[in-house]
C-alpha cells in the first residue's frame, strides 16, 4: 500500500485480556519495527524484523509480549494478560532495508488503553 | 549503548520568532541522525537525516539542522516560526552501519502562538 497501515485504530481491553495489533507495511519494505510512545516517555524500541533474519527481541519489556511476521510482510504484536501500564501508543514502521541512512515511515498507531 | 537527550520538553514561542530545539546524542562512532516531526493528531513523519556530506542539513518546511561532531550534537532550526509547525519534534539515531533501530529522544513539544 501507500503507508504503513495499522489496525485497530484504537483498542480498549480489559486487564488480563490478550490482544493483537496488526501492522501492514509499505510493499517491499524489508525492515518493519515496532515501538511503543507513553506520554512523556518518547518512544521506546520494541522488536525489529530486518527479511529473514531472526528478530531484534531486545526491547520486548516482558515475555507477555511477542510478535510475528508472515511471509515478510503482516506483522502482528501480541500482548497477552494485559495489564494497566501497556496503555499507550504502538507505533509501527517500515523502512526499505536497515543501514544507513534509511528513514522509517511510520504508521498512525494504535492507541491500546487497559482498564 | 546509545542514548539521546532533548533538554527542551516543551517550547513556547510567537509567530516568526526563530528556532532552535537541542539534541545531543551519546554513541562513540559515527551515526546517523534524524529528526522527526509529529503534528496533532498525525502520524510521525520524517523531517531531515543526516547520514554523511554536509553537517548542515536542510529539510522540509523551512527546518535545518547542522550536525557538530565534537558536542554531538544535532540541533533543529527554524529562521521564523509559524504557527503551523506546533508540533512535537523527536531526535533520533543509529550507529553507522548498523543494523540495528533507532534510537528517539523523548521529544520536544513547541507550541507556536499565533
Amino acid at each position: 500500500g501507500a503507508g504503513v497501515s495499522q489496525s485497530p485504530s484504537n483498542k480498549v481491553t480489559e486487564k488480563g485480556k490478550d490482544v493483537e495489533l496488526r501492522c501492514d507495511p509499505i510493499s517491499g519494505h524489508t525492515a518493519l519495527y515496532w515501538y511503543r510512545q507513553s506520554l512523556g516517555q518518547g518512544l521506546e524500541f520494541l522488536i525489529y524484523f530486518q527479511g529473514n533474519s531472526a528478530p531484534d527481541k531486545s526491547g520486548l519489556p516482558s515475555d507477555r509480549f511477542s510478535a510475528e511476521r508472515t511471509g515478510g510482510s503482516v506483522s502482528t504484536l501480541t500482548i497477552q494478560r494485559t495489564q494497566q501500564e501497556d496503555s499507550a501508543v504502538y507505533l509501527c514502521a517500515s523502512s526499505p532495508r536497515t543501514g544507513d541512512g534509511f528513514g522509517y515511515t511510520f504508521g498512525s498507531g494504535t492507541r491500546l488503553t487497559v482498564v | 549503548a546509545q542514548s539521546v537527550s532533548q533538554h527542551n520538553h516543551h517550547v513556547i514561542l510567537s509567530e516568526a520568532a526563530s528556532l532552535e530545539l537541542g539534541c545531543n546524542y551519546s554513541y562513540g562512532g559515527t551515526v546517523n541522525l534524524f529528526w522527526y516531526v509529529q503534528y496533532p493528531g498525525q502520524h510521525l513523519q520524517l523531517l531531515l537525516k543526516y547520514f554523511s556530506g554536509d553537517p548542515l542539513v536542510k529539510g522540509i518546511k523551512g527546518f535545518e539542522a547542522e550536525f557538530i561532531k565534537s558536542k554531538f550534537s544535532f540541533n533543529l532550526r527554524k529562521p521564523s516560526v509559524q504557527w503551523s509547525d506546533t508540533a512535537e519534534y523527536f531526535c533520533a539515531v543509529n550507529a553507522k552501519g548498523s543494523q540495528g533501530n533507532l534510537i528517539f529522544g523523548k521529544g520536544t513539544k513547541l507550541s507556536v502562538k499565533p
